[in-house]
């Protein structure tokens, strides 16, 4: 299977922040990648798809890039509602994986 | 709307079985490809197996290999996890979630249900 690796595994920051969310893959899994967000006690909401496409309705503040085995995560300009924990997602095989996830948290 | 939503969860002895279940309405079911993920408590995400559109192509987690099944039934709009020989280790919330294309191919997860907890007391 391919192993996901996130870091850091938890994170303080300040509402109006910049943060970026670092996820590595094992193998070269090209753009298959995928980012969720899920709040206490909710279930995972889909942020991103394909490395960097926004999935409709979600915040501009948020983005992607990377390719093969290196990806990240970037919130421009924290806001309440993302002190959430995120997780990264590879779909290029059939046993789909995710990382260890990343807990931001209030500083 | 699209929607999912678990049910089925509940507290059982190790080494006993539960069936899940999981109801989607708001789009073509038979078009999707369906899986279950779960969550440990305080644990991160971790897939458990995949249906795909037709029902008969199946993947699944070596942690749950032989002992998990998932199905569906096209004309009820349901997922379904049977869910044998349980352990301690398989307690957590249990989510469906629907797969970005239905045949033999991959993609991501949305949406996802609620979720339904299932415990294995020992």
């Amino acid at each position: 299977d391919i192993q996901m690796t996130q870091s850091p595994s938890t994170l303080s920051a300040s509402v109006g922040d910049r943060v970026t969310i670092t996820c590595r893959a094992s193998q070269s899994i090209k753009n298959w990648l995928a980012w969720y967000q899920q709040q206490p006690g909710k279930a995972p909401k889909l942020l991103i798809y394909e490395a960097s496409d926004l999935q409709t309705e979600v915040p501009s503040r948020f983005s992607g890039s990377g390719s093969a085995t290196e990806f990240t995560l970037t919130i421009n300009g924290l806001q309440p509602d993302d002190f959430a924990t995120y997780y990264c997602q590879q779909y290029a095989t059939y046993s789909r994986t995710f990382g260890q996830g990343t807990k931001v948290e209030i500083k | 709307q699209v929607q999912l939503v678990e049910s089925g969860g509940g507290v059982v002895q190790s080494g006993r079985s539960l069936r899940l279940s999981c109801a989607a309405s708001g789009f073509t079911f038979s078009s999707f490809g369906m899986h279950w993920v779960r969550q440990a408590p305080g644990r991160g995400l971790e897939w458990v197996a995949v249906v795909w559109n037709n029902g008969i192509k199946k993947h699944y987690a070596d942690s749950v290999t032989g002992r998990f099944t998932i199905s569906r039934d096209n004309s009820k709009d349901t997922v379904s996890l049977e869910m044998n020989s349980l352990r301690v280790e398989d307690t957590g919330i249990y989510y469906c979630a629907r797969d970005l294309c239905g045949g033999d191919c991959v993609g991501w997860f949305d949406p996802w249900g609620h979720g339904t907890q299932v415990t294995v007391s020992s």
